[in-house]
């Protein structure tokens, strides 16, 4: 089965701080992976994304996440939290099935605090 | 257009009243998809469109629900003798391909009284 799990669904942080948002996943083909960002009341955005290329993946607002095939995650990392980066984020895998269809599963979402 | 839009933004019903939702993609993306997010859940994937043809429609919640697109460009997505239990933001994105980056609407938040 397919699936996305987001170990936290809180996470606070000093501004400063590193960030670090965990999500490992399951799929029984090589997935495609995401990590969307929503501002409160504001639509989804793209942060990075992971189609085998490069297994670190560089992101906007300086975000990066490391596909680690071995342990099955995709963690978020920012090395320093910024106010503005408090927000819900969704992890998302995209498995491909052996119909040839694609699911779309997000994350429950983690909802980043960032304290002054 | 700039950017994926819904209409109507919010939408008020009563129960048992059918409702329409649209969306229209980012011009030239192929591959459309509808979200659902309830409060306090993440976001359930409903169906997704590659040009005006859905596979899978299994992640419908029931079949009150249908969703159709036409002319590989505008969505609507149909719901049937609304339920209380369908409140929910309504999201529709986008992708110049399938699998790709998705680009989200500002959403629909349906309230069914």
């Amino acid at each position: 089965a397919q699936s996305v799990t987001q170990l936290d669904s809180h996470v606070s942080v000093s501004e400063g701080t590193p960030v670090l948002l965990r999500c490992n996943y399951s799929s029984s083909y090589s997935p495609s992976l995401f990590w969307y960002v929503q501002h409160p009341n504001k639509g989804l955005q793209l942060l990075l994304k992971y189609t085998s290329a490069a297994t670190l993946v560089k992101g906007i607002n300086g975000f990066e996440a490391e596909f680690k095939k071995s342990e099955t995650s995709f963690h978020l990392t920012k090395p320093s939290a910024h106010m503005s980066d408090a927000a819900e984020y969704f992890c998302v895998v995209t498995p491909r099935l052996t119909s040839g269809t694609y699911k779309y599963i997000f994350g429950t979402g983690t909802r980043l605090k960032v304290l002054a | 257009g700039a950017g994926v839009s819904q209409s109507p933004s919010n939408k008020v019903t009563e129960k048992g009243k059918d409702v329409e939702l649209r969306c229209d993609p980012i011009s030239g993306h192929t591959a459309l998809y509808w979200y659902r997010q309830s409060l306090g859940q993440g976001l359930e994937f409903l169906i997704y469109f590659q040009g005006n043809s859905a596979p899978d429609k299994s992640g419908l919640p029931s079949d009150r629900f249908s969703a159709e697109r036409t002319g590989g460009s505008v969505s609507t997505l149909t719901i049937q003798r609304t339920q209380q239990e369908d409140s929910a933001v309504y999201l529709c994105a986008s992708s110049l391909v399938l699998a790709e980056t998705q680009y989200f609407g500002p959403g629909t938040r349906l309230l069914v009284l």
